[in-house]
């Protein structure tokens, strides 16, 4: 039984280019989830995904950041137009969703360095 | 709105100590859910426990213990005879009931080094 997976895991970039992350969730998980971690901090929630519907997307940090889930199975996060504050490492999760507070199997996440 | 505080930003200890990692939270519902995560200096999130609010008992697994209490808004979680591999930052997280997106929120975390 594989984890969630995350590509690539670390991504430099100059800051104004695009940049796209993948999540593969475990396979028999309906939920997926991104969350940004900058340094010293806990993650904070970015949007989910029931199969392919996006049910929350308002904290996403900016009309520059964008997620899919085309097929319900995996996602991709886009950043359009990366600044420096863009810096942080981005955590997949996957949950099977049952009801209330599903727990939340996450994956081994992208460093994004933007210089 | 809810918060989860973690007081303790760095805890270091020589192995086979006991420690003790501090969580309080925040939260109007009167049922939520808690959660600690373990985070290695590999990156990866790793799910240790979850703990609903109407259940109050507390819980042992090998090495590791978990104190829930409801009247002090507090879960704190216990390593017994600390080893080196329990190194780690150690985050604490909060659902509540009606976050129909089981939108997880952290603390701080807590940075444990256990040195040999």
């Amino acid at each position: 039984d594989t984890g969630v997976s995350q590509d690539p895991r670390h991504k430099i970039t100059k800051r104004g280019q695009n940049v796209t992350f993948r999540c593969d969730p475990i396979s028999e998980h309906n939920r997926l989830y991104w969350y940004r971690q900058t340094l010293g901090q806990g993650p904070e929630f970015l949007t989910y995904f029931q199969n392919e519907a996006q049910l929350e997307k308002s904290r996403l940090l900016s009309d520059r950041f964008s997620a899919e889930r085309p097929k319900g199975s995996f996602s991709t996060l886009e950043i359009q137009r990366t600044e420096q504050g863009d810096s942080a490492m981005y955590l997949c999760a996957s949950s099977y969703h049952r009801g209330v507070a599903d727990t939340q199997y996450f994956g081994p996440g992208t460093r994004l360095t933007v210089l | 709105a809810q918060k989860v505080t973690q007081a303790q930003t760095e805890i270091s200890v020589v192995e086979k100590e006991d420690v003790t990692l501090d969580c309080v939270y925040e939260t109007r519902d009167t049922t939520y859910y808690l959660f600690w995560y373990k985070q290695p200096p590999s990156g990866e999130l790793v799910f240790l426990i979850r703990r609903n609010s109407f259940d109050e008992q507390n819980e042992i697994s090998g090495r590791y213990s978990w104190n829930f209490q409801k009247s002090t808004s507090s879960f704190n979680f216990t390593i017994t005879a600390s080893q080196v591999v329990d190194s780690a930052v150690y985050f604490c997280a909060l659902i509540m009931n009606n976050n129909a997106g089981n939108m997880l929120t952290f603390g701080g975390g807590t940075r444990l080094m256990v040195k040999p």
